[in-house]
């Protein structure tokens, strides 16, 4: 049971455009989302988040939008750079709860073509 | 600035044999991870700790055991190694009650 799921396994988009990488959720107690970005050979590094009393959370080139009624959650990355190519986990938990409660989908691959 | 170190890298086991992981961590973090990522899926909780002496048991455990005598150190441990354990295993810590965790680089081992 995927509580939490990135359908889109891939994304291809031309350096300068936007990239859109989504997220969607199936249980309803989730209400802290965050993104992940991972290189070929490292670790995933936090990228950005949102709570649920918020819809949208802006750092630099990268948006976080958050639909509760849809259960979705996208993020942004505009413009997209050849250096975003990497995968992009999306995790879900309770506010209060602690990390071992993180559940992360399975990951889309951008890449960014120059 | 090292954060979350883990070795080896990587590693080929043969069926049957025993290895340890190890993950230290320099950011005195009270909680440590073990996650493992399978190709197509994504990020499985092993094992985690909230502090020295306290472990328990996350969505994947089976055939894994861990310690964590300090809190800078969580070792992980395989016994009698499967095909089925081939992965990409990841450690990771964070603050107290904090859902931002950072990871390590990442241990690749095949089991064959």
């Amino acid at each position: 049971d995927q509580q939490v799921k990135q359908n889109s396994p891939s994304l291809s988009v031309q350096e300068g455009r936007i990239s859109i990488l989504n997220c969607d959720y199936t249980n309803s107690m989730f209400d802290y989302f965050l993104w992940y970005k991972k290189y070929p050979a490292e670790g995933p590094t936090f990228l950005i988040s949102i709570s649920s009393i918020k819809d949208k959370n802006e750092d630099g080139r990268f948006t976080v939008f958050l639909n509760k009624s849809a259960k979705h959650l996208s993020l942004h990355i505009v413009p997209s750079q050849p250096g975003d190519s990497a995968v992009y986990f999306c995790a879900a938990s309770g506010l209060q709860e602690y990390g071992n409660k993180l559940v992360f989908g399975a990951g889309t691959i951008l890449r960014v073509k120059s | 600035n090292a954060g979350v170190t883990q070795t080896p890298k990587f590693r080929i086991l043969k069926i049957g044999q025993s290895m340890t992981l190890q993950c230290t961590q320099d950011m005195n973090h009270n909680y440590m991870y073990w996650y493992r990522q399978d190709p197509g899926m994504g990020l499985k909780l092993i094992y985690y700790s909230v502090g020295a002496g306290i472990t328990d048991k996350g969505e994947v455990p089976n055939g894994y055991n861990v310690s964590r005598s300090t809190t800078e150190d969580f070792p992980l441990r395989l016994e009698l190694a499967a095909p089925s354990q081939t992965s990409v295993y990841f450690c990771a810590s964070s603050y107290p009650g904090g859902n931002t965790i950072y990871f390590g680089e990442g241990s690749w081992l095949t089991v064959v």
